[in-house]
């Protein structure tokens, strides 16, 4: 029922930048901001970035957000091994009754 | 630090109830500027929001789960509730509950419990 679309996978070797793209519409991204989360493996999601672009306390500085219109992108910079996780972008969707949206999911690997 | 803790059945027969508490420690759940919620995550897929209640009892849920599911807060002991009624193996999945900021334009969940599994099967 993923109204935000993700790529399956992205990869890199460590110290390189991933970017994983989140495309929405105006009923979501396109009307309200964007969230990110991080889930590792066996573990609940972890908040990782806020309103766009905001990191949460903790978050390291290497995570970054952006949105332009009815898209976003998560960006990882100078790739960790620990960075191997997938990763959930999320907004509200104004449609309906409202309901809070999450993307199809982007698995990770460190290479 | 707020914690939430989930608690409820790990297995429930098909076209019974499954009924889940989140147990909320280190914060008020009686806060106004909050929500409080619940996702789930069929094994191996995504994550799904089931819905959110605030302390005054106003309630967003997702509309593929609307007819089946009840929310509530029992401020008294700090929990709130989840109930999906008619359930099927297509409601198997670990149910995560979660605390919410609302604002305009703004939504997102955080902290997270650490989740429960609910199977539905005979």
């Amino acid at each position: 029922q993923s109204v935000l679309t993700q790529p399956p996978s992205a990869s890199g070797t460590p110290g390189q930048r991933v970017t994983i793209s989140c495309s929405g519409s105006s009923s979501n991204i396109g009307s309200n901001t964007v969230n990110w989360y991080q889930q590792l493996p066996g573990t609940a999601p972890k908040l990782l970035i806020y309103s766009n672009n905001q990191r949460p306390s903790g978050v390291p500085d290497r995570f970054s957000g952006s949105k332009s219109g009815t898209s976003a992108s998560l960006a990882i910079s100078g790739l960790q091994s620990e960075d191997e996780a997938d990763y959930y972008c999320a907004a509200w969707d104004d449609s309906l009754n409202g309901l809070y949206v999450f993307g199809t999911g982007t698995k990770v690997t460190v290479l | 630090q707020l914690q939430l803790q989930e608690s409820g059945p790990g297995l429930v027969k098909p076209s019974e109830t499954l009924s889940l508490t989140c147990t909320v420690s280190g914060g008020s759940i009686s806060s106004s500027t909050y929500y409080w919620g619940w996702i789930r995550q069929p094994p191996g897929k995504g994550l799904e929001w089931i819905g959110s209640i605030n302390n005054g009892g106003r309630t967003y849920y997702n509309l593929s789960l609307k007819s089946r599911v009840t929310m509530s807060v029992d401020t008294s002991n700090n929990q709130f509730s989840l109930k999906v009624s008619s359930v099927t193996a297509a409601d198997t999945a670990v149910y995560y509950c979660a605390r919410s900021f609302s604002a305009r334009f703004t939504f997102y969940t955080d902290p997270w419990g650490q989740g429960t599994l609910v199977t539905v099967s005979s």
